[in-house]
């Protein structure tokens, strides 16, 4: 069965704090497809990033990065100095031909105070 | 690029009324699925189209139904409304069906439902 755990329900940080987040999933495909997104207040699920399951070199983009390791079928989610506008809901998401739609984790609620 | 748009935006209807949800998707994009989002289930897959085809279909009852129009627009209908059935409901678009990860969705601001 497909499965996305995100176990943290809610973070706090101070303003310039480093932020992990974390997703676990399940699933018996070879060929998948792990998501990110951002959920602020507005309601917008706002897309992040896509990795396949043949790429496993983390990912960097500005303050966010990826980890992504097969071995323990996880794919966390840092954010580097995270600032009050990084405060929103974040969904880990996976994607495989045997769902044919996108599997959602429960969301992790980051705040971020000044 | 206007990014995917969904009216209304907000919604009250009471119970045993029925609602009209309406998505245009990214311009180009043929695919157009839809989620419903409550606290206590989460996010969850309803249906997607693809060239006015529905290729999948989440677990939810035969109150809620859909279609796609020729120009990819979507509408997502719920009849005999529920209590239960209060939500926000996200409508994504993709290039191609987003099965299998072959393309990424894209998310529309939402229409929030109340049902009192």
């Amino acid at each position: 069965a497909q499965k996305v755990t995100q176990a943290q329900t809610e973070i706090s940080v101070v303003e310039k704090e480093d932020v992990t987040l974390d997703c676990v999933y399940e699933t018996r495909d070879t060929t998948y497809y792990l998501f990110w997104y951002k959920q602020p207040p507005s309601g917008e699920l706002v897309f992040l990033i896509r990795r396949n399951s043949f790429d496993e070199q983390n990912e960097i983009s500005g303050r966010y990065s990826w980890n992504f390791q097969k071995s323990t079928s996880s794919f966390n989610f840092t954010i580097t100095a995270s600032q009050v506008v990084d405060s929103a809901v974040y969904f880990c998401a996976l994607s495989d031909s045997g769902t044919y739609k996108y599997i959602f984790g429960t969301g992790t609620r980051l705040k971020v105070l000044a | 690029k206007a990014g995917v748009t969904q009216t209304p935006r907000y919604l009250i209807k009471t119970r045993g009324q029925q609602v009209t949800l309406s998505c245009s998707p990214i311009s180009g994009h043929r695919s157009v699925s839809w989620y419903q989002q409550t606290p206590g289930q989460g996010l969850q897959f309803l249906f997607e189209y693809f060239s006015e085809t529905q290729r999948n279909k989440g677990n939810f009852p035969g109150r809620f139904s859909g279609r796609q129009f020729s120009n990819s627009r979507s509408e997502m209908n719920v009849s005999t409304l529920e209590l239960g059935d209060s939500a926000l409901y996200l409508c994504a678009s993709s290039l191609l069906p987003s099965g299998g990860g072959t393309d990424t969705q894209y998310f529309g601001p939402g229409t929030r439902l109340t049902v009192l």
